[in-house]
């Protein structure tokens, strides 16, 4: 079985000040691991994901997540944030299984930008 | 961009009805669909898996019953709660996919805030 810990449930944090949203994951099998990004009265989108390769992913909004396999840590972070980052971040993993992509979730971090 | 639309948005309903909730795909057709339920302040919890054509994989503890699941085309699939009861009052979230492998991109609805009084 899988579980995912978001260790944060809120994050203040002023504009462009760099920021870190912790996730952890708890697997017997490999997994493949993501980050989904909920603005507010949309739908999750995906902002990054690693499959394989390099362990440091990036988005193309200025986040970046780095695959700690010894630490089975997935944090993701940004260096300057933007009122527009708010928003509730939801970290995931869906273990390897050559069948359905079963997605298993943390409980998100809301992220709030201040001015 | 891919995108999953879910009607209705938020439904009330009397103890003992049904209620049904549709997921479509609206600019790709999806091979395979996933119902999600959540509750405040808690992840999201995977319900069932559905294929086009074929009958759902519920997750251990979901009531096949109660949560009917039906992926009718490649652009719709429906979850039906029968008999509702205050603690099936939810968030009810789709998503679907190209796809059937891990590395495929789900791509979610808004959600179904579902109240049962």
């Amino acid at each position: 079985a899988q579980s995912v810990t978001q260790l944060d449930s809120q994050v203040p944090v002023f504009e462009e000040a760099p920021v870190e949203l912790r996730c952890n994951y708890s697997s017997s099998v490999s997994v493949y691991l993501f980050w989904y990004v909920q603005y507010p009265n949309q739908g999750l989108q995906l902002l990054l994901k690693y499959l394989s390769g390099s362990t440091l992913v990036e988005s193309i909004n200025g986040f970046e997540a780095e695959f700690n396999k010894s630490q089975t840590s997935f944090h993701l972070r940004k260096p300057s944030v933007h009122i527009s980052d708010t928003a509730e971040y939801f970290c995931a993993v869906s273990p390897f299984s050559g069948g359905y992509n079963k997605l298993i979730f943390g409980a998100g971090t809301r992220l709030a930008v201040h001015p | 961009g891919a995108v999953v639309s879910q009607h209705p948005s938020w439904v009330i309903c009397k103890s003992g009805t049904s209620v049904k909730i549709e997921c479509r795909s609206l600019d790709f057709q999806a091979t395979t669909m996933f119902w999600y339920r959540q509750f405040p302040k808690q992840s999201l919890m995977l319900m069932a898996t559905s294929n086009e054509g074929s009958k759902a994989t519920y997750e251990q503890g979901v009531e096949k019953d109660k949560f009917l699941i039906n992926h009718a085309s490649l652009t719709l699939s429906t979850l039906t709660v029968t008999s509702a009861h205050p603690e099936d009052s939810s968030f009810y979230i789709c998503s679907a996919t190209t796809g059937s492998g891990g590395t495929d991109t789900q791509y979610f609805g808004p959600g179904t805030r579902l109240t049962v009084l």
